[in-house]
């Protein structure tokens, strides 16, 4: 595609409730990253995996968060038993090293009620 | 403990005249940098990069600036256009070719017509 998507665009989920949002990367991209982005907040770094594998979740903030990208391609990044504290914009992007440039998707807004 | 800091929240400038966007970091070990651009529902563009060994780099009508002794970046627009009001983030990284950016809160720049 001509950029990286991501779905769904908006989740209202209750506390306690599992969640998972989806990112398409741009194709032939390797790396690929999620961020989560508090209201007034820089992006802050989750995850990154290189084709399919995850180097690095040192961001995720629990164990309640749990990302794959198992064909190299397409990532999911799933939250169980989302808490309000989980409200936020997640990010996806992409790049092909080695640029340093990564592209945004347009973000999942998720709102735990 | 903010590692990249974008003190001004927001910045009103006429169409026209310059816009400067700055960014402190504290992290010594930080040697390359990036601005981010942010429409409202949107992910965020890259805009400009530079690397710690240069102090300087131009892009068109965006040239960014490093101090790297004042850890202190700075992105100047000029002339400043309304479609450029967006929100600008700065972000660095502490080795070359690393993913993991850090990024600043942002700074909303609104140019008036």
């Amino acid at each position: 595609g001509a950029g990286v998507s991501q779905s769904p665009r908006y989740k209202v989920a209750k506390r306690g409730q599992d969640v998972a949002l989806r990112c398409d990367p741009i194709s032939g991209h390797v790396s690929l990253f999620w961020y989560q982005q508090a209201l007034g907040q820089g992006p802050e770094f989750l995850t990154y995996f290189q084709n399919e594998a995850q180097l690095d979740k040192s961001g995720l903030p629990s164990d309640r968060f749990f990302a794959e990208r198992p064909e190299g391609s397409v990532s999911t990044l799933k939250i169980q038993r989302t808490q309000q504290e989980d409200s936020a914009v997640y990010l996806c992007a992409s790049s092909r090293p080695p640029s340093y440039e990564q592209y945004f998707g347009p973000g999942t807004r998720l709102t735990v009620t | 403990d903010q590692q990249v800091k974008q003190n001004s929240p927001s910045l009103s400038v006429q169409e026209g005249r310059i816009s400067i966007l700055n960014c402190d970091y504290t992290n010594s070990m930080f040697d390359y940098f990036l601005w981010y651009k942010k429409y409202p529902a949107e992910g965020p563009t890259f805009l400009i990069s530079i690397s710690s060994i240069k102090d300087k780099n131009e892009d068109g009508r965006f040239t960014v600036f490093l101090n790297k002794s004042a850890k202190h970046l700075s992105l100047h627009i000029v002339p400043s256009q309304p479609g450029d009001s967006a929100v600008y983030f700065c972000a660095a990284s502490d080795d070359a070719g690393t993913y993991k950016y850090i990024f600043g809160t942002g700074t909303r720049l609104k140019v008036l017509a």
